[in-house]
């Protein structure tokens, strides 16, 4: 039962284009959200984080958007510039339970070309 | 400031065999977690510790196992290795009560034949 989803294996933009990466969850109890970028052979690097009683957080070029309603949320990243190309991952965590424990989707191989 | 650390990076190992994973977090931070990673599976959830107790755990059989020190370090143990727990594990550290991120260090890759 995969309860955090990304359904875009991956995403291809032109460089100064906006990226957007989406992510719907099926688990209502989770209230807080993160974005991660991976490199390969780095561990995944944090974002940006939006708590569920917010609809958008903003940070750069970074901007993620909530819809509860829909269990859906998206980053945004305007401009995208060829050193985004990185594995996105949405992750998720639960109210109530511990902070080390998120639920992550596959992830979107994001390449933005030059 | 340094960030989380991990050893080894790099491990081979046989069936059958047992592995232990050493990750050291960031300064200050508390709890830990540690996650497999898998092209299969994706980031899995496996175990979180703080303050020398497990807080949390992920749907991994026992033979998946780990531990905190006073320090805050953490070790992970793998008993009786199978060719699936071949895997990227990454350890992460957070500062619990301030934010919600976690911090991951580069992972150790382990391969098991």
């Amino acid at each position: 039962d995969q309860q955090v989803k990304q359904n875009s294996p991956s995403l291809s933009v032109q460089e100064g284009r906006i990226s957007i990466l989406n992510c719907d969850y099926t688990n209502s109890m989770f209230d807080y959200f993160l974005w991660y970028k991976k490199y390969p052979a780095e561990g995944p690097t944090f974002l940006i984080s939006i708590s569920s009683i917010k609809d958008k957080n903003e940070d750069g070029r970074f901007t993620v958007f909530l819809n509860k309603s829909a269990k859906h949320l998206s980053l945004h990243i305007v401009p995208s510039q060829p050193g985004d190309s990185a594995v996105y991952f949405c992750a998720a965590r639960a109210g109530g339970t511990s902070y080390g424990k998120l639920t992550f989707g596959q992830g979107t191989i994001l390449t933005v070309h030059p | 400031k340094a960030g989380v650390t991990q050893t080894p990076r790099y491990l081979i190992k046989t069936r059958g065999q047992q592995v232990t994973l050493s990750c050291s977090p960031i300064s200050g931070h508390r709890s830990v977690s540690w996650y497999q990673q898998t092209p299969g599976q994706g980031l899995q959830f496996l175990f979180e510790y703080f303050s020398e107790t497990q807080r949390n755990k992920g749907n991994f059989p026992g033979r998946f196992s780990g531990r905190q020190f006073s320090n805050s370090r953490s070790e992970m143990n793998v008993s009786t290795l199978e060719l699936g727990d071949s895997a990227l594990y990454l350890c992460a550290s957070s500062l619990v009560g301030v934010s919600g991120e976690l911090f991951f260090g580069e992972g150790s890759r382990l391969t098991v034949l």
